[in-house]
């Protein structure tokens, strides 16, 4: 079965980065996009953007350009979500997402468990 | 594309019939509306694609509709389960998602 497995919680200091990983299994990784939502705390759900795990390309969405880098090593199936120079603002949970199979950047049928960012001295 | 829910919360009773409301600020391309279940503490669940095409393994309770900017999720009858925050997201223009409505009990 498909499933997508994201790395633990992260504690981090404003102006430092983290790293989020995102593992896939049950399914051929280079087959199918991954997408990156963020949710903070109490809030909706923000698309953040989506990388092409064939080509490595990444696609942000806008108001998530400057401090984003999208990834992937395709020799572990992981995908990797990277935010630099961190502000209290980017708490938030971090999801990774698979397509439905219509395309990149339609229905998610896949999600990761979230992943906590938290931004604080 | 903006996305509007409402209402915001809508309170009732197991056994009712629950109808979620999503306007679109222009046309959604090719009907690609999508509705997710969201519990607390967990990663959406994506309950309805293409604005009514029920996702595997998702009981017929559940069913959407609309076209063109109004689209509607509609649950016939609540189980105790679907006590939920459920969101809209349209993929024919980049991808945006709804505020959401919570479905709460009354």
């Amino acid at each position: 079965q498909v499933q997508l497995v994201q790395s633990g919680s992260e504690l981090k200091k404003p102006g430092a980065s983290v790293k989020v990983s995102c593992k896939a299994s049950g399914y051929p990784f280079t087959n199918y996009a991954i997408n990156w939502v963020r949710q903070a705390p109490g809030q909706g759900l923000e698309w953040m953007g989506w990388i092409s795990t064939n080509t490595g390309n990444p696609t942000y969405a806008q108001g998530f350009t400057g401090r984003l880098v999208f990834s992937v090593d395709t020799s572990v199936s992981t995908a990797y979500l990277e935010i630099s120079s961190l502000k209290a603002e980017d708490t938030a949970v971090y999801f990774c997402a698979r397509d439905i199979g219509m395309g990149p950047t339609s229905a998610f049928q896949h999600w990761g468990q979230g992943t906590l960012v938290t931004v604080s001295s | 594309i903006v996305l509007t829910q409402s209402p915001g919360t809508l309170s009732l009773s197991p056994g009712e019939r629950a109808t979620l409301s999503c306007r679109a600020s222009q046309s959604v391309s090719s009907s690609f509306l999508a509705w997710y279940q969201q519990k607390a503490g967990q990663a959406p669940r994506l309950l309805i694609y293409g604005t009514s095409s029920r996702a595997t393994g998702i009981p017929d309770r559940f069913s959407g509709s609309g076209s063109g900017t109004d689209f509607t999720l509609t649950i016939s009858r609540l189980e105790p389960e679907d006590f939920a925050v459920y969101y809209c997201q349209q993929y024919g223009n980049s991808v945006t998602f709804g505020g959401g409505t919570k479905v709460e009990i009354k």
